[in-house]
């Protein structure tokens, strides 16, 4: 079955901490990895990850993709808390485009 | 850019009644869209896949009866829950895939509640 699990399952953190957020997966048809950022409404597009070990910079958030052990990261230095959020993790499966979602991670930056 | 809006926003219907959601991709072209179902604090749930000009595609488990999808056009895909019941209450979001490209972009959502 097809899985893609993230940890923490929560976190809280003051402003100007940097956190990583944990993705892992088990998926027979990998085409890609995505990060969305959803607050209130539906999630908001982060990042896509195709190619292992090549780092995606937006601002204070990052990502990378190891596809040999099958995980992405997410990190976000400098912390604020427009950052609240929940961060999904996503894997795009080849054919279909369906995508697969991890249960998120759950930040509170508290000022 | 990729902008995929939603309507309604949000619905209120008694139970037994249909309502339909609508989902637009404004400024791309969408071959394919998704559905997807959210409760509280829980991750997004796939429903179903809609191709342009051909049936969707359910994901195990939901009634194709119960959750009708048209995609008539390129930029629009419709969801009607028929019928529906208090346990249907929930947050619906659509995506749309660009013509092309692998990453999906979603709608702003549409908050149903059944009374």
């Amino acid at each position: 079955e097809d899985k893609v699990v993230q940890s923490p399952l929560s976190l809280v953190v003051h402003e100007g901490d940097t956190v990583t957020l944990n993705c892992s997966y088990e998926v027979t048809n990998f085409r890609s990895l995505l990060w969305y950022k959803q607050e209130k409404k539906a999630p908001t597009f982060l990042f896509m990850l195709t190619s292992s070990g090549i780092e995606k910079k937006s601002g204070r958030l990052s990502s990378i993709l190891d596809k040999k052990e099958l995980f992405s990261i997410l990190n976000i230095t400098a912390t604020q808390t427009g950052d609240s959020a929940v961060y999904l993790c996503a894997v795009l499966m080849d054919s279909s485009y369906k995508l697969i979602f991890g249960s998120g991670t759950r930040l509170l930056v508290r000022p | 850019g990729a902008v995929v809006s939603q309507h309604p926003s949000w619905v209120i219907c008694k139970s037994g009644t249909s309502v339909k959601i609508e989902c637009r991709s404004l400024d791309f072209q969408a071959t394919t869209m998704f559905w997807y179902r959210q409760f509280p604090k829980q991750s997004l749930m796939l429903m179903a896949t809609s191709n342009e000009g051909s049936k969707a595609t359910y994901e195990q488990g939901v009634e194709k009866d119960k959750f009708l999808i048209n995609h008539a056009s390129l930029t629009l895909s419709t969801l009607t829950v028929t019928s529906a019941h208090p346990e249907d209450s929930s947050f619906y979001i659509c995506s749309a895939r660009p013509t092309g490209l692998g990453e999906q972009y979603f709608g702003p959502g549409t908050r149903l509640t059944v009374t």
